[in-house]
């Protein structure tokens, strides 16, 4: 089955440390996204790739970081410069091909830091 | 700058009773309109779509018409179930032929409880 992992399902991390969201896809995407959802807020986007080796930052990218080293891989870096880095993390792809861009969204991972 | 507003839940309502989600854009050309649906603790599912104007997206007895003179795209059913229960996303996207990717721009979602 096509689809798009995100592991763990849970993740509990200590203040001051850096945790990695990991997302993997097998749908042959070549863009990639990261969202973070909060209460009430919708969903707010992080960082973005269109391609291997290239990302952009979205509406939110301070204190997080990327990687786009293979096409099925887009891991998210929260850093401890995040300053509030509990919340939902879904992590999206698209084929990117008109006339519309359907985004395929992974089951999330909610992180807790204390 | 473009974006999407959703009425404010949560919105209760009795099984079979009638649904509406209010969906309004701005945006400064023509996008393509979506609404997703999102199950406690999991991901987001496109529900249905629209790309142009008058375009009736329609997914599991839901509808959604795109209504480029009001920009509008609410979102309705006629007779809603329990397991219609979830959180509901309308979400816009400007796309171009020019093979450059738009990004999605969301609503802050509208929850969706229905009681037996």
């Amino acid at each position: 089955d096509g689809g798009i992992t995100q592991s763990p399902k849970y993740l509990f991390r200590k203040e001051g440390q850096n945790v990695t969201l990991s997302c993997e896809q097998n749908l042959n995407h070549d863009a990639m996204y990261w969202y973070r959802q909060d209460p009430g807020q919708g969903l707010r986007l992080i960082y973005y790739s269109q391609i291997v080796n290239d990302f952009q930052k979205g509406d939110i990218a301070e204190g997080y970081s990327v990687s786009r080293e293979k096409k099925e891989s887009f891991p998210l870096t929260v850093t401890s410069a995040q300053k509030n880095p509990t919340a939902f993390y879904l992590c999206a792809s698209t084929s990117g091909r008109h006339p519309f861009y359907e985004q395929y969204f992974g089951p999330g991972t909610r992180l807790t830091v204390t | 700058g473009n974006s999407v507003t959703q009425m404010e839940g949560p919105v209760t309502l009795s099984e079979e009773a009638f649904l509406t989600i209010n969906c309004t854009y701005t945006a400064t050309g023509y996008p393509s309109l979506f609404w997703y649906v999102q199950y406690p603790g999991e991901g987001l599912q496109l529900l249905l779509k629209a790309t142009k104007a008058d375009d009736k997206g329609s997914n599991k007895g839901f509808e959604a018409t795109y209504r480029k003179e009001t920009t509008s795209f609410h979102l309705e059913k006629g007779s809603v179930q329990v397991s219609d229960s979830a959180v509901y996303f309308c979400a816009l996207i400007f796309t171009s032929y020019g093979g450059s990717q738009g990004n999605l721009i969301f609503g802050k979602g509208t929850k969706l409880s229905v009681k037996p």
